[in-house]
């Protein structure tokens, strides 16, 4: 079984559109992490929930919304969505700390026209 | 501001030679470090971490990290490669000050292993 997934891996899609990527986890975790990496391989951390509360919001564009229906789940909806979006998004999870590991998605590739 | 630094962005070995990935942070408390490694199209997955106690580190797939205080270094080594090593490697803190697991990566080192 797949421990974090994401859904879809690759999203072509053109400037100005809106797109969805969903995550799920079923390690059982309570705190969930969405990162962006960009074409420099440079890892950024965008959010993260903990039993659906949001408890990091870096400064990222508000066009940028998560959404935690559930501890298990954590998407990411993207408005407007410009060249510079395309990345690699990463989901993670992880019981909630600091010492805790986190346990990656395999990414979604996005790759905005 | 905490920050992670890893001074080589790109490193090529022999297979079988010795590794050593640097890593150098920036952290006024306590940091709690962890080395990544993210293979070709893949997510990342945890080598080792260190929060207290022995310095060095023992993680999987044989390697281990020394955490030097004095250096604000925690540098990754392997002491013999294997082609499948041949992967992106990041080093990161994260904040003992907050609860909320946020890490800070540096920007990664690539090695690659020549055969």
């Amino acid at each position: 079984d797949t421990a974090v997934s994401q859904t879809p891996k690759y999203l072509v899609t053109q400037m100005g559109n809106d797109k969805s990527i969903k995550c799920e986890q079923n390690l059982g975790h309570d705190t969930m992490y969405w990162y962006k990496q960009d074409s420099k391989k440079f890892l950024k951390i965008m959010f993260s929930y903990n039993n659906k509360e949001l408890i990091i919001n870096e400064t990222v564009p508000n066009r940028f919304s998560p959404k935690s229906p559930d501890k298990a789940h954590l998407n990411l909806h993207i408005n407007s969505l410009e060249l510079g979006d395309s990345a690699v998004y990463f989901c993670a999870s992880s019981q909630r700390g600091y010492q805790e590991t986190q346990y990656f998605g395999p990414g979604t590739r996005l790759l905005v026209l | 501001a905490q920050s992670v630094t890893q001074p080589d962005i790109h490193i090529t070995v022999s297979e079988g030679a010795s590794l050593e990935l640097r890593c150098n942070y920036s952290y006024g408390a306590t940091p709690y470090l962890f080395w990544y490694v993210q293979s070709p199209g893949q997510g990342l997955q945890l080598l080792l971490k260190y929060f207290s106690g022995d310095t060095l580190v023992q993680g999987i797939k044989g390697f281990e990290a020394e955490f030097k205080r004095s250096q604000s270094s925690f540098n990754l080594r392997k002491p013999s490669v294997h082609w499948s090593d041949a992967a992106e490697y990041f080093c990161a803190v994260g904040a003992s000050s907050s609860n909320t697991g946020k890490l800070i990566f540096g920007q990664g080192t690539t090695l690659q292993v020549k055969p």
